[in-house]
Order: C-alpha cells, then structure tokens, then sequence
C-alpha cells in the first residue's frame, strides 16, 4: 500500500485480556515506531525499531508491554493483561531510515478497555 | 526533566494569520517538528527546524531559537481546512528515533 497501515481500527477488550495491534509501515521503510496517545494529550515514544531489532525500548511503560518486527517489516504490539489506562490510540509510524527525521503516521488503533 | 509547553486552544478568522508557540526543555537537542493532526487521523509532517531561524514552505513558515528553547509555527492566509492539533516534537539526545511531543495545540478556524 502507499502509506503506514494498522489493523484493527478500533478494538474493545475486556480488563485482564490480552491484545495485538499490527503495524504495516511503508514499504522500503527500514525504521518503525509505536506511540500511544491518551485522549486530549501528547503522542508519547513507545519503541524503535531499526530492521527487525529494537536499540531503545525505553518508553514501554511496564512489562505487559511488548513489540517485535519481522522481515523488516510488519510488526506487532502486544499487551498483556489489559488495564483500563491502556485505552488510548495506538500509532505506528515509519521513516526510510533511522538517519531520516520524517515520519509516517498510520491512521492508529483506538484500544477501549472495559 | 523533559518538558514541551504550547497552548493547550487558539482560535483565528478565515483569511488572518496566527502564530502557535512552542518552549521546549530537553536533554540533548537534535531538533524540532511540527505536525498537523485532523481530528480521529494520523499526524502528518509539516516542518523541521536543526538551525536558528525562520523556514518557509508555502503557507506554513516554523521558527527556531535554540538559546531561548522556542519555535513557533505560523500560518498564513488560514483556511477552514487548517482547523486541526498542531504537535510540536523535539529530538533530544535519543535522536530522531525517539520525538518527544507537547500535548498539541487545537486550532479552530472561524469564518
């Protein structure tokens, strides 16, 4: 496709169940990023990824969170155990190299957890 | 700590100009970014400042001064289509792989 896509668009969960989010970025794209966006606030920096491995995984907030990319490519965010402050948007972004400053959003997930 | 303030609303005319400030505290500085956010859409880029000054591109200008740790992003000859967040992200020493963002400034254009 022609921009970064993410599946599902919307997903509702019960609290204590697991989920995954899916980013497909551009393709060529050799750097990818999560970020999550609580209602009303900032973007806020999850994890990097440069070809399939992750050089800072700083910003995941607790162990519940984790990521992998595969085939430099798809790559997939999984959270365990959902709590309700895990609702918000999830954004996956990628840029054509971890040199270039320019990111490509996707449209986002928006988690609800119930 | 690390820190990115900008006004939480503004509001403008159709047709006018208006200014959206950004004051940034961070560890290390790689430089700064503007983004445009429609309401329920992604982010797309709008600008990149690394050097004092003024960068233009079309109708969007961004402005940067790294001693006072300030931006601001102007727009001219505003359209209704310009009602959106504007987000302004810093490069600290994480480099560009790791943007700190404010929590965005929501503009509303009237006619």
């Amino acid at each position: 496709g022609a921009g970064v896509s993410q599946s599902p668009s919307n997903k509702v969960t019960e609290k204590g169940k697991d989920v995954e989010l899916r980013c497909d970025p551009i393709s060529g794209h050799t750097a990818l990023y999560w970020y999550r966006q609580r209602l009303g606030q900032g973007l806020e920096f999850l994890i990097y990824f440069q070809g399939n491995s992750a050089p800072d995984k700083s910003g995941l907030p607790s162990d519940r969170f984790s990521a992998e990319r595969t085939g430099e490519s798809v790559s997939t965010l999984t959270i365990q155990r959902t709590q309700q402050e895990d609702s918000a948007v999830y954004l996956c972004a990628s840029s054509l190299a971890a040199a270039a400053y320019e990111q490509y959003f996707g449209p986002g997930t928006r988690l609800t957890v119930t | 700590g690390q820190n990115i303030d900008q006004p939480t609303e503004m509001t403008a005319t159709e047709g006018a100009i208006v200014q959206i400030n950004c004051t940034y505290q961070t560890s290390g500085f790689n430089g700064l970014f503007w983004y445009q956010q429609h309401a329920g859409e992604a982010p797309t880029f709008l600008s990149y400042n690394v050097l004092d000054g003024l960068e233009e591109k079309g109708r969007f200008s961004s402005f940067l001064s790294r001693s006072k740790g300030y931006s601001y992003l102007l727009l001219k000859e505003l359209q209704m289509k310009d009602s959106a967040s504007y987000l302004c992200a810093v490069s600290g020493s994480g480099g560009y792989n790791k943007l700190i963002f404010g929590a965005g400034t929501r503009l509303a254009v009237h006619p």
